[in-house]
C-alpha cells in the first residue's frame, strides 16, 4: 500500500490549493477515503471522507464550504480543493484509506483509518 | 460531536516498564474506536482498530481494551523504538474526532 501526497506548498490567505494523493499497491475502488490533517506541534484532525462511488461525502464544520474532496478511480487518485484559505488551515495534510470490517456487536459494517500518505505541508501566510 | 480525552497528556517511562494510557469518549461508542503511534516528522501508524484488534503487522505487546466510553492502550514492556506519540481515535459516528494525544518520552 502506498499513498503519496502532493500539491502542498505556501499560500496567502483567501487563496486556493489542491492537493492530489495517488494511491498504489491496492485496489482502490474497494476503499472509501479521507484528508486528514496536523497543524504544527498540534493533534490529528479529520478533515473530509469520500465513499468508493463519491457520492457519500463528509466534511470537518472547519472546513465544510471551502474545501471540496474528490477522487478519480480511473486515475486511483484522491483530491483535495482547498479555497479560501485561513491561517488556521496550516498544517501536514495526510491521505488516509479506511478499511472496512464487520461489527458483529451491531451488525453492522464499519470502517477504520489502516494506511496514511506520508503528508504534504501546507503553509497559509502573507 | 464526539469528544475524545486521553490521558495523561505525557509521561515518562523507562525501557521494560508496562505503559497504560487512557481514553474517553463523551458519548457511548460502542467498539469503535482506534488507536495510532506517532513518531516526530512521521506519519501516523495503525496499531489497533475495534478497540482491542491488532492492525496487520503490529506486535502483540500492544493490546487494547474497553468499551462504551471508556477504552486503554497498554504497551506490556516498552523497548526505545514504542517512544512515541499515541493517539486515539473515535469512527461510530460523524464528524470523526481524535484524542488529544500522549507523548510518551524516556525517564
Amino acid at each position: 500500500v502506498q499513498l503519496v501526497e502532493s500539491g502542498g506548498g505556501q499560500v496567502r490567505p483567501g487563496g486556493s490549493l489542491r492537493l492530489s494523493c495517488a494511491a498504489s499497491g491496492f485496489a482502490f475502488t474497494n476503499h472509501n477515503m479521507n484528508w486528514v490533517r496536523q497543524a504544527p506541534g498540534k493533534g490529528l484532525e479529520w478533515v473530509s471522507s469520500i465513499n468508493i462511488m463519491g457520492n457519500y461525502i463528509y466534511y470537518a464544520d472547519s472546513v465544510k464550504g471551502r474545501f471540496t474532496i474528490s477522487r478519480d478511480n480511473a486515475k486511483d487518485s484522491l483530491y483535495l480543493q482547498m479555497n479560501s484559505l485561513r491561517a488556521e488551515d496550516t498544517a501536514v495534510y495526510y491521505c488516509v484509506r479506511l478499511r472496512g470490517y464487520y461489527d458483529a456487536l451491531t451488525d453492522s459494517q464499519k470502517y477504520y483509518f489502516d494506511y496514511w500518505g506520508q503528508g504534504t505541508l501546507v503553509t497559509v501566510s502573507s | 460531536d464526539i469528544q475524545m480525552t486521553q490521558s495523561p497528556s505525557s509521561l515518562s517511562a523507562s525501557v521494560g516498564d508496562r505503559v497504560t494510557i487512557t481514553c474517553r469518549a463523551s458519548h457511548d461508542i460502542s467498539h469503535s474506536l482506534a488507536w495510532f503511534q506517532q513518531k516526530p516528522g512521521r506519519a501516523p501508524k495503525s496499531l489497533i482498530f475495534a478497540a482491542s484488534t491488532l492492525h496487520s503487522g503490529v506486535p502483540s505487546k500492544f493490546s487494547g481494551g474497553g468499551s462504551g466510553t471508556d477504552f486503554t492502550l497498554t504497551i506490556s514492556s516498552l523497548q526505545p523504538e514504542d517512544f512515541a506519540t499515541y493517539y486515539c481515535q473515535q469512527y461510530n459516528s460523524y464528524p470523526l474526532t481524535f484524542g488529544g494525544g500522549t507523548k510518551v518520552e524516556i525517564k
